[in-house]
């Protein structure tokens, strides 16, 4: 029973364009939302994160959304960049849990030049 | 400033052995957590240790036992490897709370 869903496990994108990725969850409970990204043979890294309460986040090219009613967020890359290629994995924590982060199955993304 | 060092970095176990997996951080984080990567799976949280002294069981804990040596240090033993137990681990720390966590470089891990 997988709580969080990164229901694309790929997507290639032109250098300049954007890369939207999704991610879904079903636990009420959850009211932060981080997403990481991973390159191999190194750890996830921290990119952007979303509280509840509120609906849009932004980071210089990154832009997190949270629909809160669908229980859904996606993350924008605003232009893509050809280091931008990696995993991104994105998570979810009820505040009050202690930060036990729960973990989509994550997103290859490759940026073409 | 290392951030969260792993040792070692890859491991060759046969089944039934031991080890331990070694992780450190300097950033002075009250907590500590272990993680396993498995393909398609994202990362599944093994243990976590909120603060020095205490540790408690994440999502797929069985098979695996922790100690929380000091604040900085916080170890993953397998008494006795099995197969599935291969993965690419990761220790992580963070200040605790809805904050984001620092993620080791992992330890890749196969048993044979």
């Amino acid at each position: 029973d997988q709580q969080v869903k990164q229901n694309s496990p790929s997507l290639s994108v032109q250098e300049g364009r954007i890369s939207i990725l999704n991610c879904d969850y079903t636990n009420s409970m959850f009211d932060y939302f981080l997403w990481y990204k991973k390159y191999p043979a190194e750890g996830p890294t921290f990119l952007i994160s979303i509280s509840s309460i509120k609906d849009k986040n932004e980071d210089g090219r990154f832009t997190v959304f949270l629909n809160k009613s669908a229980k859904h967020l996606s993350l924008h890359i605003v232009p893509s960049q050809p280091g931008d290629s990696a995993v991104y994995f994105c998570a979810a924590t009820p505040r009050a849990a202690g930060n036990k982060l729960t973990f989509g199955g994550g997103t290859r993304v490759l940026v073409k030049p | 400033n290392a951030g969260v060092t792993q040792t070692p970095k890859f491991q060759v176990l046969k089944t039934g052995q031991s080890m331990t997996l070694q992780c450190a951080q300097d950033m002075n984080h009250n907590s500590m957590y272990w993680y396993r990567q498995d393909p398609g799976m994202g990362l599944r949280l093994i243990y976590y240790s909120a603060s020095e002294g205490t540790t408690d069981k994440g999502e797929v804990p069985n098979g695996y036992n922790v100690s929380r040596l000091n604040k900085r240090e916080f170890s993953l033993r397998l008494e006795s490897a099995a197969p599935s137990q291969t993965s690419v681990y990761f220790c992580a720390s963070g200040p605790g709370g809805p904050y984001e966590q620092y993620f080791g470089p992992g330890t890749r891990l196969t048993v044979t």
